[in-house]
């Protein structure tokens, strides 16, 4: 998973809280997805971005979840007044353009408390 | 809806010995990824199968692509406990990949 970094490794917050959860993508990699892996569920995708644009979000809940890829910097995915059903490992992958292989991040695991 | 399936859900093995792990889905996807999971990280691409009755080798690893693009199998050969992990398979369509719930595969010194 080396060149897709995530952070932070685990998160902590208490319901009502908003989570910050970055991904920076691999070098030369300009196309991010971000995935949601529910416990004894597979992963599913949220949203897919490339740099200042949201391609398809059509994963991602209607409400409190956003998602950006600025210009400059990581790619955020913000969960605002976390609820405990939000707990979950939150996976990052980048890719060049789809289709030529996506690498993975070491993920975000969040607990709401 | 899982589109995905994949069985068995669990696996054990003695070290030395073979297994084989499935994945089936309802739907043909442009290509089918199988990835491998350890705890506490994120998944690691293995290979990317596209073409119907496709055969790919990778060291101990063979993978099978069934030849209506439906069907897939992962068999190791003489299994050793660095093999322990979460098998993953994904079908690709664009940029979206969807997951089969995994295999858990334990190889057992």
């Amino acid at each position: 998973n080396a060149g897709v970094m995530q952070n932070p490794r685990h998160l902590v917050r208490r319901r009502g809280q908003e989570a910050r959860l970055r991904c920076s993508p691999m070098k030369g990699h300009s196309h991010v997805y971000w995935y949601r892996q529910l416990p004894e569920e597979g992963l599913k995708f949220m949203v897919y971005l490339q740099k200042e644009n949201i391609i398809d979000e059509s994963g991602m809940p209607k409400e409190r979840f956003s998602a950006e890829f600025p210009k400059e910097g990581p790619s955020i995915l913000r969960i605002q007044q976390v609820v405990r059903g939000d707990s979950a490992a939150y996976f990052c992958a980048s890719s060049r353009p789809p289709n030529y292989g996506y690498t993975f991040g070491s993920g975000t695991r969040l607990t709401v408390v | 809806t899982q589109l995905l399936e994949q069985s068995p859900q669990f696996l054990s093995i003695q070290e030395g010995e073979n297994l084989t792990v499935y994945c089936n889905s309802s739907s043909v996807f442009s290509s089918l990824q199988w990835y491998r999971q350890e705890p506490g990280e994120g998944p690691v691409l293995l290979v990317t199968v596209v073409t119907g009755g496709e055969v790919k080798k990778l060291k101990r690893l063979t993978f099978q692509f069934g030849d209506a693009r439906k069907d897939s199998s992962l068999h190791i050969t003489a299994a050793q406990p660095g093999d322990t992990g979460l098998y993953l398979c994904a079908g690709e369509d664009d940029y979206k990949l969807s997951f089969g719930a995994g295999t858990t595969v334990t190889v057992r010194a």
